[in-house]
Order: structure tokens, then sequence, then C-alpha cells
């Protein structure tokens, strides 16, 4: 079985602190994503990831930045937090046999 | 630019009914569909994947099916329990493109 895991299940971090979500896969998959998920707005992509150190933006790239520097490992920084980032980050890999999602438990942040 | 939409946005039904989740497309040049689970609070839990070359999945008491062509699927859930209440969610991909309808929310009532 695939397995996503993230690095916290809940966070509380203050505006303008510089925040890591860590996110890491067991599969393989060569393709790693970053979304949000808000009421109303459903799931918007940050970033992807096809591949170590390349990186492409998604939808809503501003205040948020990557690092993949191994195949397994993709994380998702806030440079500096602010209120309008509250909210649940999932994190998804994908495999380019069957290009079939699996996301991680979720990050429920909460930037005050 | 691809739009996935779900109807209805929530559904209410008791133990035991049959019941059909929707979910359509505007391109129909799509890679794959994919239905999903999510519990309040947790991630994405992956039910079925219908490749775009095939016309249905199933797994269990679940039934996903696709028509490509008119940029539609259905989720069946035969049998309802109260442990299916959760939000059902349906996306499509193309390469590294993944588009996600809003879900539906489910709820069984003993």
């Amino acid at each position: 079985d695939v397995k996503v895991t993230q690095s916290s299940r809940y966070l509380v971090k203050r505006t303008g602190e510089k925040v890591f979500l860590e996110c890491v896969q067991d599969m393989d998959h060569e393709n790693m994503f970053w979304y949000r998920q808000d009421p109303g707005l459903g799931l918007r992509l940050i970033y992807f990831s096809y591949d170590v150190k390349m990186k492409e933006k998604g939808d809503i790239p501003e205040g948020y930045s990557v690092s993949r520097e191994k195949k397994e490992r993709f994380s998702l920084i806030l440079e500096s937090a602010s209120t309008n980032q509250t909210s649940m980050y999932l994190c998804a890999s994908m495999g380019l046999l069957t290009y079939e999602q699996y996301f991680g438990p979720g990050t429920r942040l909460t930037v005050t | 630019k691809q739009e996935v939409t779900q109807i209805p946005a929530a559904l209410s039904v008791p133990e035991g009914e049959n019941l059909v989740l929707n979910c359509s497309f505007t391109d129909s040049a799509i890679y794959n569909l994919q239905w999903f689970r999510q519990d309040p609070g947790k991630g994405l839990t992956s039910l079925l994947l219908i490749q775009s070359s095939q016309r249905e999945q199933t797994s269990g008491r679940l039934n996903a099916s696709l028509d490509k062509s008119s940029g539609r699927s259905t989720l069946y859930i035969a049998a309802s329990q109260p442990g299916d209440s959760a939000t059902y969610l349906c996306a499509v991909s193309r390469n590294n493109d993944m588009r996600f309808g809003a879900g539906t929310r489910l709820t069984v009532k003993p």
C-alpha cells in the first residue's frame, strides 16, 4: 500500500514566522503535490514537483515555496506566515504508471 | 480550463438505500477520473480510479462509471451504511493537472 505521511496533523504558528510542512511518500513516485483546502473553495494546487529539484507553480503559489531534495520528500515553506494562510494543507503523490493520486492525512495550520 | 461539478452538494438517506452521486466535467480530454472519500478533518482516501479507456470500476459496494464523451461520471453506492457518511470528491486528471469537484456531503441515517 502506498503511504504518504505529513510531519504534523495540527500546527499553530504566529504571523511572520517561517513554517515548514514536510511530506514523505514510500512508493518511489515521481510526482508530488501540495494543495490547500478551504471551505467553499475546494482543493487548490499550490505547487507540484515532477522530479528531484524540479517544481512547477500551481494555481495559488503566492506566499509559498517548495523544496524537493530527495525523491521521497517534498516540503512546503511559508516564508512569512500570514493569517490568510490558515488552512488544511494536503500533500499527494502520483506514479506515472496509472496517474493515481494518493493523499496524506493533512496538516491543519492555524496562523494567529 | 477544466471545470468539475458535483451534484448534489449534500445528500441525506436512510440506511440501506442505494444511491448515486454525480460528477460532470467540461473537457473530455482526460487521462483518468478518480473518486475519493474524505472524513471530517482528514485527508482524501482513493476509492476508485477509472482510466479514460475504461467504462466502469467496481470495489465492493461501490461502482463508478465513466462516459467521457458526455463528460459524466457516477458513483453508485449499494446498501448504504452509516459508516459511508463522508464527503465524496471526484477528480479528473490530464498529465500532472488534476481538477477536483467541490464534493457531495453524504449522511446515512441509522
